[in-house]
């Protein structure tokens, strides 16, 4: 069965540094989400982005997050100056057309140091 | 935005037991999913049930959605089934976010 992959399944950075996480979707698929989830706490959404722009975004995502879609496969979250807050998991989901289930990755642990 | 409340937030299970756990929710919804994410961290998609009721193996779930609730049944309990279970629901009118409630610990011991 196909599924939502994510890159890498932890990363360790410094506060002010940028990172890239990275999700394949499943390819027919056609809608894609990303939420985090601090320790302890409950799975908040992040952004969604259908037709190659964001469809949806909370008020968590400020101008320090971006994402694209850079190719047919990979969709990714730039956080570009990351903050000791910004520790957590990163989940990325994918939805096909007309169908409003979503598929979630197995996240990615990030921890600011 | 749409509230998901569940209960209980904690359950301490003796392997072999049952138990039922319940996520209520504010407003009418196109999406209701079940997740249990593990000691890993990784969120299992359990079920996709936005009404009616489905069953796999040992767990089943029904959502009455004009009574906006739905259920999660576990029987037979096992130890691998500790862990958070996560409602979550999307309300929208399209394809949007999706709001999970803040989870039932469910801790089985032998």
């Amino acid at each position: 069965e196909p599924e939502v992959t994510q890159t890498p399944s932890h990363q360790v950075t410094q506060m002010g540094q940028e990172v890239i996480l990275r999700c394949v979707p499943i390819s027919n698929h056609l809608y894609f989400y990303w939420y985090r989830q601090i320790l302890g706490q409950k799975v908040e959404f992040l952004v969604s982005f259908y037709n190659n722009e964001i469809s949806e975004k909370s008020e968590i995502f400020d101008d320090q997050f971006s994402v694209e879609r850079p190719d047919g496969s990979n969709f990714t979250l730039k956080i570009r100056s990351t903050k000791l807050e910004d520790s957590a998991m990163y989940f990325c989901a994918s939805a096909r057309q007309y169908s409003y289930e979503q598929y979630f990755g197995p996240g990615t642990r990030l921890t600011v140091t | 935005g749409i509230q998901v409340e569940q209960s209980p937030p904690d359950l301490i299970l003796q392997e072999g037991a049952n138990s039922t756990l319940r996520c209520n929710f504010s407003d009418s919804v196109n999406n209701l999913q079940w997740f249990h994410q593990n000691p890993w961290g990784q969120l299992i998609n359990l079920f996709y049930i936005p009404s009616g009721t489905k069953q796999n193996g040992r767990l089943s779930a029904t959502t009455v959605a004009t009574e906006r609730y739905s259920l999660l049944y576990i029987s037979s309990s096992q130890t691998t089934d500790s862990g958070v279970y996560f409602c979550a629901v999307e309300g929208g009118g399209g394809y949007q976010k999706v709001t999970f409630g803040t989870g039932t610990k469910l801790q089985v011991i032998p």
